[in-house]
């Protein structure tokens, strides 16, 4: 069975720019999740899809993001415009039992 | 609220040493689980255990071994005879019932241990 996957694995844009992020989970878990880790510092939630539906995005920093998960299926995060305290990676995360998930390897960005 | 606290930012190790990895955790949720990732340098998390806050049985799981302790607010990890393959971020999280019956984890900022040959 194959693991969450994330693509990019690396992303270096400029502040200003756009970029798009996005994650696979494991086939047939209806929960998604996008969380995120700024170096050195804690990984925090940024928010639950359960199917196509945003179960809890409390954890979005601000509307310069944007996520989707069209179908129920894989999931988009939208970064417009970034900013340099965007950079951090982004790790996305699937279950079927709420409180067991299993996490992709992470996208680095670098925002400059 | 709750939080995760590992003191540790950084640990170094030779070869076969044992090492402790502190957790410390609060809430005031009586039902919680409480889980510990490895981020090796390949950048992925992997799960290595989940424990529920009504079973405060410790596990051993070949060399990992953890302790929970409810008295404490703690949950340790050891690992036994370390080798260079266990150098890696290691994550505590903490995660509580929320709106809508999810579980969001909350993570400890990481240990980076680092087992030297």
């Amino acid at each position: 069975e194959a693991g969450v996957t994330q693509f990019p694995s690396h992303s270096v844009i400029e502040k200003g720019q756009t970029v798009t992020l996005r994650c696979d989970p494991i086939s047939g878990h209806d929960n998604l999740y996008w969380y995120r880790r700024v170096m050195g510092k804690e990984i925090k939630f940024l928010l639950h899809f359960v199917k196509e539906s945003k179960q809890d995005e409390s954890g979005m920093p601000n509307n310069r993001f944007l996520a989707e998960r069209t179908g129920g299926t894989y999931s988009t995060l939208k970064v417009q415009p970034a900013e340099l305290e965007d950079s951090g990676v982004y790790f996305c995360a699937s279950s079927q039992r709420k409180y067991e998930q299993y996490f992709g390897p992470g996208t680095r960005l670098t925002v400059t | 609220a709750q939080k995760v606290t590992q003191a540790q930012t950084e640990i170094s190790v030779v070869e076969k040493e044992d090492v402790t990895l502190d957790c410390v955790y609060e809430t005031r949720d009586t039902t919680y689980y409480l889980f510990w990732y490895k981020q090796p340098p390949s950048g992925e998390l992997v799960f290595l255990i989940r424990r529920n806050s009504f079973d405060e049985q410790n596990e051993i799981s070949g060399r990992y071994s953890w302790n929970f302790q409810k008295s404490t607010s703690s949950f340790n990890f050891t690992i036994t005879a370390s080798q260079v393959v266990d150098s890696a971020v290691y994550f505590c999280a903490l995660s509580v019932p929320a709106s809508g019956g999810s579980y969001i984890p909350t993570f400890g900022r990481g240990t980076s241990l680092i087992v030297h040959p």
